[in-house]
């Protein structure tokens, strides 16, 4: 199975910084790749799909880019309800496995 | 407004079964893939299952392969999960998402599953 890694685990950063998040596929998966974010207690929120198109809703301040095995997701300027675990998802094929997230927390 | 709502949860015995529900509202079920997630306390997230538009076609990890099946009404807007020989390594929040074959678009809260003596 492929799989994905996600770097850094935890990011410290103040509103207004940007943030870059880095997630990795064992083997190439083209274009096939979300990113979510997800709140304390709350439900995963899609943000990206296909690496790079933007979700209906999600502000621009969300991007995506990459293809084969290396991504970016990139907040361009922190917000404070940005604050949340960030995580991508391999869509390729089965299983649709997840990176194990990383946490952006306040400085 | 997409809404998803699961239910079903509980505390079960390892080797029991449960079986879990999801209403949807708000937008044209019978169109859309839809297909459980779940999450561990405190970890990451897993893909559980999917099943295409018109339920003849599902699919499913290899963890829960043979154990778990999941079914929809499109005649009700609901989704279900039949969870059977559950394991300890089951306990999490399961959340039902729509959406295309291989994206989450919408999820559910989710129900939580506890899987212990």
């Amino acid at each position: 199975d492929i799989q994905m890694t996600q770097s850094p685990s935890s990011v410290s950063a103040s509103v207004g910084d940007r943030v870059t998040i880095t997630c990795r596929a064992s083997q190439g998966i083209s274009s096939w790749l979300a990113w979510y974010q997800q709140k304390p207690g709350k439900a995963p929120k899609l943000l990206i799909y296909a690496a790079s198109s933007l979700q209906s809703g999600v502000p621009s301040r969300f991007s995506g880019s990459g293809s084969g095995t290396d991504f970016t997701l990139t907040i361009s300027s922190l917000q404070p309800e940005d604050f949340a675990t960030y995580y991508c998802q391999k869509a390729n094929t089965f299983p649709f496995t997840f990176g194990p997230g990383t946490k952006v927390d306040i400085k | 407004e997409v809404q998803l709502v699961e239910s079903g949860g509980g505390l079960v015995q390892p080797g029991g079964s449960l079986r879990l529900s999801c209403a949807a509202s708000g937008f044209t079920f019978s169109s859309y893939w839809m297909h459980w997630v779940r999450q561990a306390p405190g970890k990451g997230l897993v893909w559980v299952s999917r099943i295409n538009s018109d339920g003849t076609s599902t699919n499913y990890a290899d963890s829960v392969k043979g154990r778990f099946t999941i079914s929809r009404d499109n005649a009700k807007n609901t989704l279900n999960l039949q969870m059977n020989s559950l394991r300890a390594e089951d306990t999490a929040v399961y959340h039902c998402t729509c959406g295309s074959r291989e994206y989450f678009h919408h999820w559910g809260q989710g129900t939580l599953v506890t899987v212990s003596s």
